[in-house]
């Protein structure tokens, strides 16, 4: 049982290329969220989904988009990536009642 | 901005001690949880209490809710060198999507 698998696990990109994570979950979850860790900071919700085929704008969205085609999927986009989006990004799946399931994190450099 | 805040950022203690932390929250909510995050990896759950509960265990963990001070605490008990890691508290509220808020965090180091 993997849980939330993310990938890649690292990337270095350069100023205004574009990429996707990607976050997968093999628990049936019905609800899925992205956020952004920053050093010394907690985790900020960039979106989440509340079902397959749904998103919605968390705390920080800008920059990033976001789709969920598949229940077991949920995707985040940069179009055009800038430094202030270096950070590491986290993905958690819940069916509700909370907890969260956490993935370990892709590890996003942008020079 | 953060919903939560935790004291102390950082807590360095000897194997064996009790090591508390506290987290501040600042509106009404309905649950608040403690996650762990070991260096590298992602946050994992550690407790859940509900705004109309006041004190939860498990295991080595303790954890008080005082809802009209807005705050609660996480009490590790005889820590070990395993309980080395980030704590953060996560709130919840009576809103779509069971989104949650994080705090800083509390960087526990605890010494063999």
């Amino acid at each position: 049982n993997a849980g939330v698998t993310q990938t890649p696990k690292f990337r270095v990109l350069k100023t205004g290329q574009s990429m996707t994570l990607l976050c997968a979950q093999d628990m049936n979850h019905e609800y899925m969220y992205w956020y952004r860790q920053d050093p010394g900071m907690g985790l900020r919700l960039i979106h989440y989904s509340v079902g397959e085929g749904t998103t919605a704008k968390g705390e920080v969205p800008d920059g990033y988009n976001v789709s969920r085609l598949k229940k077991q999927n949920f995707l985040l986009g940069l179009e055009s990536a800038a430094p202030s989006q270096t950070s590491v990004y986290f993905c958690a799946s819940t069916d509700g009642p909370l907890p969260q399931h956490f993935g370990d994190g892709t590890r996003l450099s942008i020079l | 901005s953060q919903q939560g805040e935790e004291d102390p950022q950082a807590l360095s203690i000897q194997e064996g001690e009790n090591a508390t932390m506290n987290c501040s929250y600042k509106t009404s909510i309905n649950n608040l949880q403690w996650y762990r995050q070991n260096s590298g990896r992602g946050l994992v759950h550690l407790i859940l209490i509900r705004s109309n509960e006041r004190e939860k265990h498990s295991g080595r963990l303790r954890v008080t809710l005082d809802t009209s001070k807005k705050s609660s605490s996480l009490l590790i008990t005889a820590s070990r060198a395993a309980d080395t890691a980030s704590y953060f508290c996560a709130t919840d509220f009576k809103a779509a999507g069971n989104k949650l808020t994080f705090g800083g965090g509390t960087r526990v180091l605890v010494k063999p």
